[in-house]
């Protein structure tokens, strides 16, 4: 089955340990993308990805950092998170192109306490 | 740029009444459009998408919407609304720019189906 797989599904931890959200896709989708979505926001891009080794800042990418070694993977990692980066967080995918529709994960949702 | 706004954030409605959830976007390039669903702790689902071909756009479990680029407008209905419908839609834009393909969402419309 076609699917993005994020880890974990829920995650309570204590300001400034760091953490990982793992996302693998396993379409050969080129493209990656990380979002948050919070009440009242819709969904904010934290960071994309074009393809392996390419990425780059969405629109709320401070605190947050990427990486994109292997093309299926494109885990988000938080060094030092903090009460604010409570939020549902989500990986998607899909193939080059802006006409190609996202495929999502069924999300994180991450609380700082 | 780009934007999204979806005018309402919350919509109520009869079971069997018609659903209409309202959009409108903005975009300096021809846009790409889509129509995504979210039910409770769920990712979100592709309902459907404009991708410049025709202007009505049928999608998944009876729903379309209509491109219009003078109203600027991409209005998702249902002509008979089922009690599974509740959920979260949202409407996001793609199209241009550097990060090729970046989806802008709106704020979200809530879909409560009444009995």
């Amino acid at each position: 089955e076609a699917q993005v797989t994020q880890n974990p599904r829920y995650l309570i931890t204590v300001t400034g340990k760091k953490l990982t959200v793992t996302c693998s896709q396993n379409m050969n989708h080129e493209y990656m993308s990380w979002y948050r979505q919070d009440p009242g926001l819709g969904l904010r891009q934290i960071y994309y990805s074009m393809n392996v080794e390419v990425t780059d800042k969405g629109d709320v990418p401070e605190g947050y950092k990427v990486s994109r070694k292997e093309k299926r993977n494109f885990p988000l990692i938080l060094e030092s998170p903090s009460p604010n980066q409570t939020s549902l967080y989500f990986c998607a995918s899909r193939w080059t192109g802006a006409n190609y529709g996202y495929t999502f994960g069924s999300g994180t949702r991450l609380t700082v306490v | 740029a780009q934007s999204v706004t979806q005018l309402g954030s919350h919509v109520s409605v009869s079971e069997g009444a018609l659903v209409l959830l309202r959009c409108n976007y903005s975009s300096s390039v021809p846009p790409y459009l889509f129509w995504y669903v979210q039910y409770p702790n769920q990712g979100l689902q592709l309902l459907l998408k404009y991708t410049s071909a025709a202007t009505l756009v049928k999608g998944i479990n009876g729903f379309e919407a209509e491109f219009k680029k003078s109203e600027t407008s991409f209005h998702l209905t249902k002509p008979s609304a089922h009690m599974s419908d509740a959920a979260e839609y949202f409407c996001a834009v793609s199209g241009g720019g550097g990060n090729t393909g970046k989806l802008i969402f709106g704020q979200g419309t809530t879909l409560q189906v009444k009995p």
